[in-house]
């Protein structure tokens, strides 16, 4: 399977615990996106990558949140001291260098669930 | 910011077509996105429109009119399995490639 992926699929932690999400995208894809999606919400943006540059945060990324790309393929999401409101799902995408460079295409997410 | 607003839920017959409607407000208009979701599945991308006019792909087709910040995705012989969210996505030029998503419309497709 060639397409973004993503681990876990599921997660249930304990508030205050931290919690670390990996994404692979697909492979020369120099572009990754992470997002946040909650019921009946559309996703919204959290971070973007371009290669193992972080260009873009959101204000929704507080300083519990960190994202990084150490060598421009995988990127890992981390929040620390997770709180229930962190409930949600976690999505990643990616996109190509250029040409169809407008696509995004999406992993399947992992949803967090914190107790 | 962007204000992207799309109805919440729409009811078709199979066999029919319906169309979703999808407002915005942007600063730096830089393309209009449609995807699709089932429920507990990821986002899967549909049309993308920059320019006015109607993209047409398959069963689905999407219009886009700038000076009006409208656009809409019509789907054409529905079918059972296009019941499924779609979302409404405006990039941003200030945004960088971040897409901006409405809280996207449940369609229910019924016999």
């Amino acid at each position: 399977d060639t397409g973004v992926s993503q681990d876990p699929r599921h997660k249930i932690t304990k508030r205050g615990q931290n919690v670390t999400f990996r994404c692979d995208p697909i492979s020369e894809h120099n572009r990754l996106y992470w997002y946040r999606q909650t019921l009946g919400q559309g996703p919204e943006f959290l971070t973007y990558f371009q290669n193992e540059a972080q260009l873009e945060k959101s204000r929704l990324l507080s300083n519990r949140f960190s994202a990084e790309r150490p060598k421009g393929s995988f990127s890992t999401l981390e929040i620390q001291r997770t709180e229930q409101g962190d409930s949600a799902m976690y999505l990643c995408a990616s996109s190509p260098p250029q040409g169809k460079n407008y696509e995004q295409y999406f992993g399947p997410g992992t949803r967090l669930t914190v107790t | 910011g962007q204000n992207i607003d799309q109805p919440t839920e729409m009811t078709a017959t199979e066999g029919a077509i319906v169309q979703i409607n999808c407002t915005y407000q942007t600063s730096g208009f830089n393309g209009l996105f449609w995807y699709q979701q089932h429920a507990g599945e990821a986002p899967t991308f549909l049309s993308y429109n920059v320019l006015d006019g109607l993209e047409e792909k398959g069963r689905f087709s999407s219009f886009l009119s700038r000076s009006k910040g409208y656009s809409y995705l019509l789907l054409k012989e529905l079918q059972m399995k296009d019941s499924a969210s779609y979302l409404c996505a405006v990039r941003d030029s200030n945004s960088g490639y971040a897409l901006n998503f409405g809280k996207g419309t449940s369609l229910l497709v019924t016999p």
